[in-house]
């Protein structure tokens, strides 16, 4: 079972500064048909997730060109480069390479 | 629009059993893989289970294998999710989720199922 490791837990940043979010897995993520099926999701108090990221660096539809990701095999980094009051909350890396499907356990972003 | 509506939560006493339903609609249901992940109160996100287009492979976090059962109705465009013997570690919102580029790129409101005597 892939285990997903997020640092840090809890991330203060101040209004227009950047943030950093690392995921760390146990295996690689590359899946045998080439593709890395690791996605970064944000979930604000009292709301579903809503997907950011998939397969490691493609913005899903209607996310801003502010966040951004990267990473290969097993390190994996969401980055923001200005934070925004809108994007508080908890962040989340999902791996879907391998069965069962695990998420990270969360790095909440809150502003200082 | 891509909409997946989740229902059938409730309170249910530990070894009961409860049936969760997941309605999708705005897109082709038959072409997507199907996921129940689930958050205990003031906890993180949990995968449960998958589904993919015809129903014939399903996986299991290990923590539900054999208590739980993915199935999808494409004639209905509804994903279910059955969950017998139920234990009080299963208390959360239960979310149905869309898949493609493997991940969940759609998410219900989700529902909260309690098990409590």
């Amino acid at each position: 079972e892939i285990v997903l490791t997020q640092t840090p837990i809890s991330s203060p940043v101040t209004l227009g500064q950047p943030a950093s979010i690392s995921c760390r897995s146990t295996q690689s993520l590359l899946h045998s048909d080439g593709n890395t099926y690791l996605s970064w999701l944000h979930q604000r108090p009292g709301q579903p997730p809503r997907l950011l990221i998939y397969e490691i660096s493609n913005r899903f539809s209607g996310v801003p060109d502010r966040f951004s990701a990267s990473g290969a095999g097993t390190d994996f980094t969401l980055k923001i480069s200005r934070v925004e009051a809108e994007d508080v909350g908890v962040y989340y890396c999902m791996q879907a390479t391998q069965s069962p499907c695990s998420f990270g356990q969360g790095t909440k972003l809150e502003i200082k | 629009e891509v909409q997946v509506v989740d229902s059938g939560g409730g309170l249910v006493r530990p070894g009961g059993s409860l049936r969760l339903s997941c309605a999708a609609s705005g897109f082709t249901f038959t072409s997507f893989w199907m996921h129940w992940v689930r958050q205990s109160p003031g906890k993180g996100l949990v995968w449960v289970s998958r589904i993919n287009i015809d129903g014939s492979v399903t996986n299991y976090a290990d923590s539900v294998k054999g208590r739980f059962t993915i199935s999808r109705d494409n004639a209905k465009n509804t994903l279910y999710l059955q969950m017998n013997n139920l234990r009080a570690e299963d208390t959360a919102v239960y979310y149905c989720g869309k898949g493609g580029y493997g991940a969940v790129t759609a998410w219900g409101q989700g529902t909260l199922v309690t098990v409590s005597s």
